[in-house]
């Protein structure tokens, strides 16, 4: 069975800080893909980033950066430099198969404050 | 502009009323999903279609249901028999090619008194 834990329920720092939220993920697949959603007050999700299994490359795109690791079953993101607008509630979510159309497992997500 | 259209994004109904929760979306996209939410729950899945005139239940099926009648088009019905029907609900869709992400609508939230 797959599975994805968010060992942090809430988290928060004060802008400018540096911050890792922290996912780890369960699945009996070699193929599967992990992302990151973001979820604003507003409450519509936002992708941030989708990971294949094969690539343990780490990303990089501008603040934000993530880190895979296959052998700890983790995919944790950094948050570089907070800023108040980086406060929402952000996923981790799984998908095995390597169907695109297979539904996505979510962690029950971790939410950021960034204090001014 | 494409994407995923919900509406409401507020609805409140009475005790033992069924209540449609509306997803369209045109961004041609094949299958389509519902997520439910709850405080401290993350999401999950109640529904999805990967193809029109035919869906899966997700997780938490019970007291839901969905038809799938066009590509565009995948509503929610929320029944009585659903215990605890007041949520967030979420619609997404994807296109199944190497792409992979799910988008999402802006959500329903749905009150039940």
């Amino acid at each position: 069975a797959q599975k994805v834990t968010q060992a942090q329920t809430e988290i928060s720092v004060v802008e400018k800080e540096d911050v890792t939220l922290d996912c780890v993920y369960e699945t009996r697949d070699t193929t599967y893909y992990l992302f990151w959603y973001k979820q604003p007050p507003s409450g519509e999700l936002v992708f941030l980033i989708r990971r294949n299994s094969f690539d343990e490359q780490n990303e990089i795109s501008g603040r934000y950066s993530w880190n895979f690791q296959k052998s700890t079953s983790s995919f944790n993101f950094t948050i570089t430099a907070s800023q108040v607008v980086d406060s929402a509630v952000y996923f981790c979510a799984l998908s095995e198969h390597n169907s695109g159309n297979t539904p996505l497992v979510f962690g029950k997500g971790t939410r950021l404050s960034v204090i001014a | 502009d494409g994407g995923i259209t919900q509406s409401p994004k507020y609805l409140f109904r009475k005790e033992g009323q069924n209540v449609t929760l509306s997803c369209e979306q045109n961004l041609n996209h094949d299958a389509m999903y519902w997520y439910r939410q709850d405080p401290g729950q993350g999401l999950r899945l109640i529904y999805y279609s990967q193809i029109v005139n035919d869906f899966q239940k997700g997780d938490i099926a019970e007291g839901y249901s969905v038809s799938r009648e066009k590509k565009e088009s995948f509503p929610l019905t929320v029944t009585s028999a659903q215990k605890n029907p007041t949520a967030f609900y979420l619609c997404a869709s994807t296109s199944g090619d190497v792409s992979y992400e799910q988008y999402f609508g802006p959500g329903t939230r749905l009150t039940v008194t």
